[in-house]
Parts: structure tokens; sequence; C-alpha cells
């Protein structure tokens, strides 16, 4: 069975500090995985997925399966960027298709 | 584009009372889901479809019941409403299932059930 990990229920961080938002899974197969946000009062919604390997709004966030971990990253946190965020395991076993999401963390961004 | 559409936002149920949560896509996709969030739980899937006519259990399936008759629409029914579904209720749709054809989230329905 998959499952994801976000240790963190709450992340605080300055404006202008570095942001890790971490994440591990555990999957048997070969891990498709993304990064969802939450904003205030707005939808959720794709940030990043690791296949794309690409920078949203600063984020990045690269897969590694040593440690088998997704952790989101950003060098200069903004107040834009405190939402809440989740991360998600995609898995296919047989046709089935599943989306895996963590508990998620709030990260709040101070002034 | 709508995108996708809950209905209702808020809803209170009394324990064993029976309702359908409407989810609506405009946007041709084939994959729809039911997700319920709940605190310290992250979001959990509830029922999927990858197609009209499809519909195939999730993580949490028991007590609800869904079904695809059309493209567009894939409405949650809970038969016997318990204190232990109150949650807040999303639905989501993507293109197809894949890596590149991310989820598309409604706004939710929030459910209390006394």
């Amino acid at each position: 069975a998959q499952r994801v990990t976000q240790p963190e229920k709450l992340l605080s961080v300055f404006k202008g500090a570095p942001v890790e938002l971490k994440c591990n899974y555990s999957y048997s197969g070969s891990p498709e995985l993304f990064w969802y946000v939450q904003y205030s009062r707005q939808r959720l919604q794709l940030l990043l997925r690791h296949i794309s390997r690409e920078s949203i709004k600063g984020f990045t966030a690269d897969l590694n399966k040593g440690e088998t971990s997704f952790h989101l990253k950003k060098p200069f946190a903004q107040e834009e960027d405190s939402a809440m965020y989740y991360c998600a395991l995609r898995s296919s076993n047989f046709g089935n298709e599943k989306l895996t999401f963590g508990t998620g963390t709030r990260l709040t961004i101070i002034p | 584009n709508a995108g996708v559409t809950q209905t209702p936002k808020f809803q209170v149920l009394k324990t064993g009372q029976s309702m359908t949560l409407q989810c609506a896509q405009d946007m041709n996709h084939e994959y729809m889901s039911w997700y319920r969030q709940d605190p310290g739980m992250g979001l959990r899937l509830i029922h999927y479809s990858v197609g009209a006519g499809i519909t195939d259990q999730g993580e949490v399936p028991n007590g609800y019941n869904v079904s695809r008759s059309t493209t567009e629409d894939f409405p949650l029914r809970l038969l016997s409403a318990a204190p232990s579904q109150t949650s807040v209720y999303f639905c989501a749709s993507s293109v197809r299932v894949g890596e590149d054809s991310p989820l598309h989230f409604g706004n939710g329905t929030r459910l209390t059930v006394t």
C-alpha cells in the first residue's frame, strides 16, 4: 500500500528566509509525485509535479528515490506563499488509478 | 468554463437522513473523483471514475454510493448519514488518468451530520 507522510502540520518562516516542506513516501512501484496548494479562499490546485522538473512560483521539488522523499523548497519565502500544501503520490495498479495525499502542511510566512 | 462545480456549499443532516452531493464539470474530463478532508487526515479518496459508466472504490468507500451516467456529472450519495461522515467533501476531475493530467478541484461541500 502506498503512503505519503508530511511530518510538519504547521511551519512558520520569516519572509526572505528559505522554505522546505518535507514529504516522504512509501510505494513499491515507480512513484509519480505532486505538490498541491490551497491558498486562503481558493480551490486546491496543482503546484508542481516531479515529472516536469519545473520551478513554479520559485518552488522546486526533487524526487530522491534513495531517501523516498519529495521535499518542496524555495530559497526566499514571500508573504503570498502562506497556504496549505499537500504532497500527493499517484499509483497505478491493474488499471486502478489513485492519488494518495499527505495530511498537509500549513505554511505561514511571517512579515 | 466553470470548471468543477459542487453543490451545495454547506449542508446539515440528521443521522439517518440521505442526500446527494452534486459534482459537475464542463471540461470533458474522463476522470472524476470524490475526496473527504478531515483534520489531521489529509484528503482521502472515496470513489472515482475513469469514464462514463465506470466507477470504483477508493480508500474510504463505506457509506457512500456513486454513479457516472454522463461524462459531466459524478454525484455522491450518502444513503444513511452518520456523524462520522461530518467532513469537507471535494470533487476533482482530470482530462484522463496520468501524470500529465493534474486534478481540478471544486470548492468543496461542508457537511455536518448531527
